[in-house]
């Protein structure tokens, strides 16, 4: 079984400075990828960053990163120079690869609204 | 560029009527999926297909079924509407055996049901 912890609701963060959102994994999958998504409240999810479990380097995606801390269990997104257009929901997702297909099934958070203040 | 489409953006049911939710992807997938997104629950897994015909239960398949009749049409199907139903419902599709982060969305299907 997989388990994807946000422990953020709401987030703050003042326009063009950074901000950290949280996410903790738990897995018994030997392999596994982590995503993060954007939905603005048009619904859609807007792909942001991947990690893959065995990636050497810390994924970034221009102002995106992912903090990946695999001995805490723990995939945190940084999102340098925010910007209003930021203001969104953000999930932290899981797919696991145990051996055979996962069929690309995805775990999720519970979620965090980011809110950039002017 | 691809797409998934779920046809209803915004619907109103009534208790006891049976929906329909209707999803298609131009992309020759043989894997999708329906999601259920609730507030400070996230998304939930309800049904998965991994090709014609064939299906399996997600997290939460209870008051649901699917059907997969084509390949680019992925149905969940509420045989008797209920409160509780009422939901955000998310489609994504991906190839089988596609690399880690190539898994597309469709646009969301807010459901009430009253």
């Amino acid at each position: 079984a997989q388990k994807i912890t946000q422990t953020q609701p709401g987030m703050f963060v003042q326009e063009k400075e950074a901000v950290t959102l949280d996410c903790t994994y738990d897995t018994s999958d030997p392999s596994y990828g982590l995503f993060w998504y954007k939905q603005p409240s048009s619904g859609e999810m807007i792909f942001l960053i991947y990690q893959g479990s065995y990636d050497q380097q810390n994924a970034t995606e221009g102002r995106y990163s992912l903090n990946f801390q695999k001995a805490r269990k723990s995939a945190n997104l940084v999102i340098s120079a925010s910007q209003l257009g930021d203001s969104a929901m953000y999930f932290c997702a899981m797919r696991g690869y145990a051996g055979g297909t996962s069929y690309g099934k995805l775990t999720f958070g519970q979620g965090t609204i980011l809110t950039v203040h002017p | 560029d691809v797409k998934v489409t779920q046809s209803s953006r915004y619907l109103v049911k009534r208790t006891g009527e049976k929906v329909f939710l209707e999803c298609v992807q131009d992309m020759d997938h043989e894997n999708m999926f329906w999601y259920r997104q609730d507030p400070g629950l996230g998304l939930r897994l309800i049904y998965f297909s991994y090709d014609v015909k064939m299906k399996e239960k997600g997290d939460i398949p209870e008051g649901y079924s699917v059907s997969r009749e084509k390949k680019e049409r992925f149905s969940l199907i509420l045989e008797s509407a209920s409160t509780n139903q009422t939901s955000m419902y998310l489609c994504a599709s991906i190839l089988s055996g596609g690399s880690g982060n190539t898994i597309y969305f469709g646009e969301g299907s807010w459901l009430t049901v009253v």
